[in-house]
């Protein structure tokens, strides 16, 4: 299975700064054959499901705001939210679909 | 709109039996793979298992084979996992999740349904 470990478990940043969160595969999630990283990022505020932000490593999904960047290649990756607003505190997931079964990062927690 | 609507959890006693149902709308069931992902309370999220669109594959977390079952019903837009010989730490909050046309990407999740598993 493919672990993916998550840095920093949690981090405080203050409303306008940057916050950067880490993912680290224990293996290659880059697919060859159609050169495609094959991991994405979801946002999980309290009481509420996940919802995707980045797939593809770095393809923001619709409607995602655009201070919300994503990536990396191969086994490293990274989230950045270039402004942090109050609405993005919540749990933020790394989550490889590249081999079966999909894995999850133990998620971070930005607070502010 | 995509909407999708877990149903069917509640307590249950180690060892029993429980079927989760989704009913999915909005989007033509017949053309997406499902899953089923986990939350244990205060916990992250747990892949535990999906199907292909047809229904003609099927993918499990080790810590469940052999004890859930995944499987869909397209004239009725519903998913459902089967979970027998419960334990304790299955004792989660289950999303019922749709994967984007002709991917395994997730990209829309239920509501959750909570199973508790408890004498």
């Amino acid at each position: 299975d493919i672990v993916m470990t998550q840095s920093p478990d949690s981090l405080a940043v203050s409303l306008g700064e940057r916050a950067t969160i880490n993912c680290k595969s224990s293996q290659n999630v880059l697919y060859r054959s159609d050169n495609k990283n094959y991991l994405a990022w979801y946002q999980q505020k309290p009481g509420q499901p996940p919802k995707l932000l980045i797939y593809w490593a770095s393809t923001r999904e619709s409607g995602v705001p655009d201070r919300f960047s994503g990536s990396g290649s191969g086994t490293d990756f990274t989230l950045t939210i270039s402004s942090l607003q109050a609405e993005d505190v919540a749990v933020y997931y790394c989550h490889q679909y590249y081999s079966p079964p999909q894995t999850f990062g133990q998620g971070t927690k930005v607070e502010v | 709109e995509v909407q999708l609507v877990e149903s069917g959890g509640g307590l249950v006693q180690p060892g029993g039996s429980l079927r989760l149902s989704c009913a999915a709308s909005g989007f033509t069931f017949s053309n997406y793979w499902m899953h089923w992902v986990r939350q244990a309370p205060g916990k992250g999220l747990v892949w535990v298992s999906r199907i292909k669109s047809d229904g003609s594959s099927t993918g499990y977390v080790d810590s469940v084979k052999g004890r859930f079952t995944i499987s869909r019903d397209s004239a009725k837009n519903t998913l459902y996992l089967q979970m027998n010989s419960l334990r304790a730490e299955d004792t989660a909050v289950y999303y019922c999740a749709r994967a984007r046309e002709g991917l395994v990407l997730i990209d829309y999740w239920g509501q959750g349904t909570l199973v508790t598993v408890s004498s």
